[in-house]
This record gives C-alpha cells, sequence and structure tokens, in this order.
C-alpha cells in the first residue's frame, strides 16, 4: 500500500519568515496530494491541494510543488505568521475511492 | 451547510463497555469515510462508503468494529467490548461522487477508554 514519510516533525520560525515541508509518497499510482491544516481540538481542514498534471500550485501565502518523477512534494508557507501555528499533515490518494494516506505531521511554531 | 458534523465530540467509557459515534455528512456527499487519529500522528483510514454500500474496509478495522450508513445519509460508528488501545480521535470525513474530490473533516470524536 502507500506509504507518506513527512518532514521535518517539528518547524519553528520567526514571524515573517518562510516555512518548507517536504513529503515523499511510495506509491505511483497516487495523482492527488491534499495538505490539511489541524489546529487543537479540531479535524484537519483541507488548506490547499494538487493533482499530479500540475507542477506547483499557489493560493495567497500558501504554494504546493509536486515532483512526480521523484515522487515527492512540498508546501511553502511565505510571510509566516502567528496563526498559522498548527500541525501540517500531507496526504497521498486519487486512486479508486480517494483513501487518503496521511503522512504523520509537521508541528509548525511561528514566533512573534 | 455547516459542515460535517460529529457526536459526540467526547466519549469517556470503561473497557468491555460498547460504544457509538455518529456522522452526519455534508449534504448531497455521497462517499463519507471513517478515520482514526492517535496522539502525535497523521490520520488513518478505517473505512469508506458511496451511498449506503461500504467498499472498502483496512486490516485496522477488527470484528469489534462494525460502521453502517443505513440511507446513505449519516453513518455510525460501532466499537464492541472496548480496549484502551481503542482511545483514539474517530474522524468522519465526506466528498462528493466524483474521481479525486476533496475530503472533508468533521471535528471528530474524542474516545478516552478507561
Amino acid at each position: 500500500g502507500e506509504n507518506v514519510e513527512q518532514h521535518p516533525s517539528t518547524l519553528s520560525v520567526q514571524e515573517g519568515d518562510s516555512a518548507v515541508i517536504k513529503c515523499t509518497y511510495s506509491d505511483s499510482a497516487s495523482n492527488y496530494f491534499p495538505w490539511y491544516k489541524q489546529e487543537l481540538g479540531k479535524g484537519p481542514q483541507l488548506i490547499i491541494d494538487i493533482r499530479s498534471n500540475v507542477g506547483e500550485k499557489k493560493d495567497q501565502r500558501i504554494a504546493v510543488t509536486l515532483n512526480k518523477t521523484a515522487k515527492h512534494f512540498s508546501l511553502h508557507i511565505t510571510e509566516t505568521q502567528p496563526e498559522d501555528s498548527a500541525v501540517y499533515f500531507c496526504a497521498a490518494g486519487g486512486r479508486a475511492g480517494n483513501k487518503l494516506t496521511f503522512g504523520g505531521g509537521t508541528r509548525v511554531l511561528v514566533k512573534p | 451547510d455547516t459542515g460535517v458534523s460529529q457526536n459526540p465530540r467526547h466519549k469517556i467509557t470503561k473497557r468491555g463497555q460498547n460504544v457509538t459515534f455518529r456522522c452526519d455528512p455534508i449534504s448531497e456527499h455521497n462517499r463519507l469515510y471513517w478515520y482514526r487519529q492517535t496522539l502525535g500522528q497523521g490520520p488513518e483510514f478505517l473505512t469508506y462508503f458511496q451511498n449506503e454500500a461500504q467498499l472498502e474496509k483496512s486490516r485496522l478495522l477488527s470484528d469489534r468494529f462494525s460502521a453502517e450508513r443505513p440511507k446513505g445519509s449519516f453513518s455510525t460508528l460501532e466499537i464492541q467490548r472496548t480496549e484502551q488501545g481503542d482511545s483514539a480521535m474517530y474522524l468522519c470525513a465526506s466528498s462528493s461522487d466524483s474521481w479525486g474530490e476533496k475530503l472533508f473533516f468533521g471535528s471528530g470524536t474524542q474516545l478516552s477508554v478507561l
């Protein structure tokens, strides 16, 4: 089955700096790669996603890149703000049923 | 539409008891998923429904677990004879019936087995 690795597990940045989270996946059949943000006591919230026919996607301060050949994808957050502090999860899916396999998560702390 | 709704938000039970959780998906979403999340880990897939049909179950879903979606709307997840290892956040998500469509999660039910 699919296996998703996520790094780093924790990330501390100064407000205004950029944050980058990287993920790798194992199943070449995966073709859908969402990113979720989870705050304490809440469920994961979809923040951005990308499909395998696209190499990069941007939404305001958030961007995601995908290298299908190398089977890795990354989340970039620019001009970080304290409200960006949360746990971020990458996932891979898109096969029958779109069952998602999640990475282990990255705890991001933005210091004011 | 208020999104995916899960009840209860918290459940404390004693080992050996049965528990049942409910999920109300976003209306008109015909796919419904159950995931389990333990502390410090990403969500793990348990099972999913397309309308009322349960199409896939993870090996994580032991025979003590059963899920239903009788009318293709809300779903229930029951755990019989709970064990301490069942303590986790149980998350429900829904999506529309489209290849690779977005999954929207509820806030989860936090289960603590004493």
